[in-house]
Formats: C-alpha cells, sequence, structure tokens
C-alpha cells in the first residue's frame, strides 16, 4: 500500500515551459487535493475532485489545471509557467476523516 | 490577510519537557481545528483534531485545547521526545470539510536531548 505517491519529485522549469504532476493513490479515496507551499505561508489549496470526472477551483486556482480521468489519478498541469509558481506542491486524497499527503514535488521556475 | 496565524516560527525545547505550540483564528465561523506534523522531504501527516464543541481533546502525549472566546488553540506534547521535531501546521475548517480547510504558516519545533 503505497498510499499517495507524486511524481516527479524536483523539477526545473524555464519561464513558460510546460509541465503535468502526478498525484497517485491507492487507497480508493474519492476526494483529491493539490496544495503549494510557500514559505511564511501555510498550504493552500489549488484545485480538487469529489470524485472521478469531476474538479472544482480551490483558494489559488490561477495558472493551474487539474483533470482526474481515473479515480485514483489527479494530475495538475501548468500551462505557461511563472516564477511565482515556484514552490512546494504537495498531493492529498481524503478518506471519511482523514488525509493524506503525498511527499510534494518541489518546482522551481526561472 | 492569514486567518489562521502561529506566531512563533520556531521553538525549541529540552527532551522530556513540555513543548506547546499556539495557533490564533480571526473568522468566528470556523468550528473544527486540526494539526498536522511534517517531517522534511515528506508532506503532512494528521495528528489531532477538535471540534469547536469541545474545548479539550486527548490523544496519548498529545492534547490539544480550544478557547473560543479568544479565538485561541493549543496543542501541548507531553513528554517531548527528539522525534517529535517537526514542523506543525495548525489548520481550521467552518465544515468538516477538507476544501474549506484554511492552514497556519507552520511553527518548526526542535526538542533537543
Amino acid at each position: 500500500n503505497a498510499g499517495v505517491t507524486q511524481t516527479p519529485k524536483f523539477r526545473v522549469l524555464k519561464t513558460g515551459q510546460s509541465m503535468t504532476l502526478l498525484c497517485a493513490q491507492d487507497m480508493n479515496h474519492e476526494y483529491m487535493y493539490w496544495y503549494r507551499q510557500d514559505p511564511g505561508m501555510g498550504l493552500r489549496l489549488i484545485h480538487y475532485s469529489v470524485g472521478e470526472g469531476t474538479t472544482a477551483k480551490g483558494e489559488v486556482p490561477d495558472g493551474y489545471n487539474v483533470s482526474r480521468l481515473k479515480k485514483q489519478n489527479f494530475l495538475l498541469g501548468l500551462e505557461s509557467a511563472a516564477p511565482s509558481q515556484t514552490s512546494v506542491y504537495f498531493c492529498a486524497s481524503t478518506s471519511a476523516d482523514t488525509q493524506y499527503f503525498g511527499p510534494g514535488t518541489r518546482l522551481t521556475v526561472l | 490577510d492569514q486567518q489562521v496565524k502561529q506566531n512563533s516560527p520556531s521553538l525549541s525545547v529540552q527532551e522530556g519537557r513540555i513543548s506547546i505550540l499556539n495557533c490564533d483564528y480571526t473568522n468566528s465561523m470556523f468550528d473544527y481545528f486540526l494539526w498536522y506534523k511534517k517531517y522534511p522531504a515528506e508532506g503532512p501527516t494528521f495528528l489531532i483534531s477538535i471540534s469547536s464543541i469541545k474545548d479539550k481533546n486527548e490523544d496519548g502525549r498529545f492534547t490539544v485545547f480550544l478557547n473560543k472566546s479568544a479565538k485561541h488553540l493549543s496543542l501541548h506534547i507531553v513528554p517531548s521526545q527528539p522525534g517529535d521535531s517537526a514542523v506543525y501546521f495548525c489548520a481550521a475548517s467552518d465544515k468538516t470539510s477538507y476544501d474549506k480547510v484554511i492552514f497556519g504558516p507552520g511553527t518548526s519545533l526542535s526538542v533537543i536531548p
């Protein structure tokens, strides 16, 4: 049981490049989330999904898109990366009463 | 403006003593509070929670106290152990749904052997 995994662990992009972060969970959870964490700030919700085929905006959705084509996967896309998107990104999934986080992806946009 | 504040970025405590981590919130609609623990290069893990109908919740060495009138909660760790060294995030929600959870900036706890 791997829990929540994230790919890649690290990535460096140039401004304007695109990329996709992959989150996978093997706990059969319906709810999945993408957060970003910046220095001096708590985790902020980017987008979330309440089930396969659904997505919704969180607190800071601008510049990101998401897709949930399969229940176990939640993808976060950056179409045109900006330096302001330099951050650590965490994925999470939720059972009835507990949220499980992945190990994070450290993204640097130059 | 941060709705959940943790005014101490860091805290050092001797092993065996009590660690007290504080959290303040501004939104009086928050009625569910959580604490998460995070080690370097790992994601946060859920530690303990409390509903606004309670003023205390205990789980082993960890106790969370809630003072609704002061909009303040605290996490007590007794006794503190070196393995408790981590960043602790306070979080709050006005519903028990995780899409409404607001996180504080975290407090880095160091437990000195």
